[in-house]
């Protein structure tokens, strides 16, 4: 079954301990991404990745890091987790980098930072 | 870069009503507008997309329709269900340079619909 799989689904922890949310996508694409969604704001960009070795920031990358080291994996780093970044994040993934690409998203990691 | 705005936040129908959620955008050279819905507990679904070319696309109880000119589309649901109870975010895709193009997207749409 084609899917993306981000994991853990939910993750209570404290202001400034690293943490890292894995996301895996078995369907070969090149694109990845990480999305933040809050309340009232809906779904903001933090980083994507066009290919292995190929990232860049979105809208909110503040705070967050990356790597894309092998094509089905791109994993978000907290390196410094604090309290703004409780949120709701979903990773996605499309085919290619061009137009008219249908993305694929995760079920979500709800990350509560105290 | 491309702003998209989304109406209304949340939208209350009666079971078999149609609902309308409509979307504009800023940029006239985005040229991809997908719809996705999202239940709970759950990621975002693509449930139907249009290409800037096409101005209206159908599928069963969905449809979409684009005007260009004006900037905005709209997705239509007929014959609402229970199960059509979700949030609903319309996102336009525009190119960001360096071979890539980003999806913004609208705010969401909490629909729900009343048995």
């Amino acid at each position: 079954e084609a899917q993306v799989t981000q994991n853990p689904r939910y993750l209570i922890t404290v202001t400034g301990k690293k943490l890292t949310v894995t996301c895996s996508q078995n369907m070969n694409h090149e694109y990845m991404s990480w999305y933040r969604q809050d309340p009232g704001l809906g779904l903001r960009q933090i980083y994507y990745s066009m290919n292995v070795e190929v990232t860049d920031k979105g809208d909110v990358p503040e705070g967050y890091k990356v790597s894309r080291k092998e094509k089905r994996n791109f994993p978000l780093i907290l390196e410094s987790p604090s309290p703004n970044q409780t949120s709701l994040y979903f990773c996605a993934s499309r085919r290619g980098t061009g137009p008219n690409q249908p993305q694929h998203f995760g079920d979500g990691t709800r990350l509560s930072i105290l | 870069g491309e702003n998209v705005e989304q109406h209304p936040s949340t939208l209350s129908v009666q079971e078999g009503d149609s609902a309308v959620i409509k979307c504009t955008y800023s940029d006239s050279a985005s040229n991809y507008f997908p719809w996705y819905k999202q239940e709970l507990g759950k990621g975002p679904q693509l449930i139907i997309d249009i290409r800037s070319n096409v101005g209206e696309k159908k599928d069963q109880r969905i449809a979409v329709t684009l005007n260009k000119t004006a900037k905005h589309f709209s997705l239509h649901i007929t014959e609402t269900q229970p199960e059509d109870s979700a949030v609903y975010f319309c996102a336009a895709s525009l190119y960001s340079g360096a071979g890539s193009y980003q999806l913004t997207f609208g705010k969401g749409t909490k629909l729900s619909v009343i048995p």
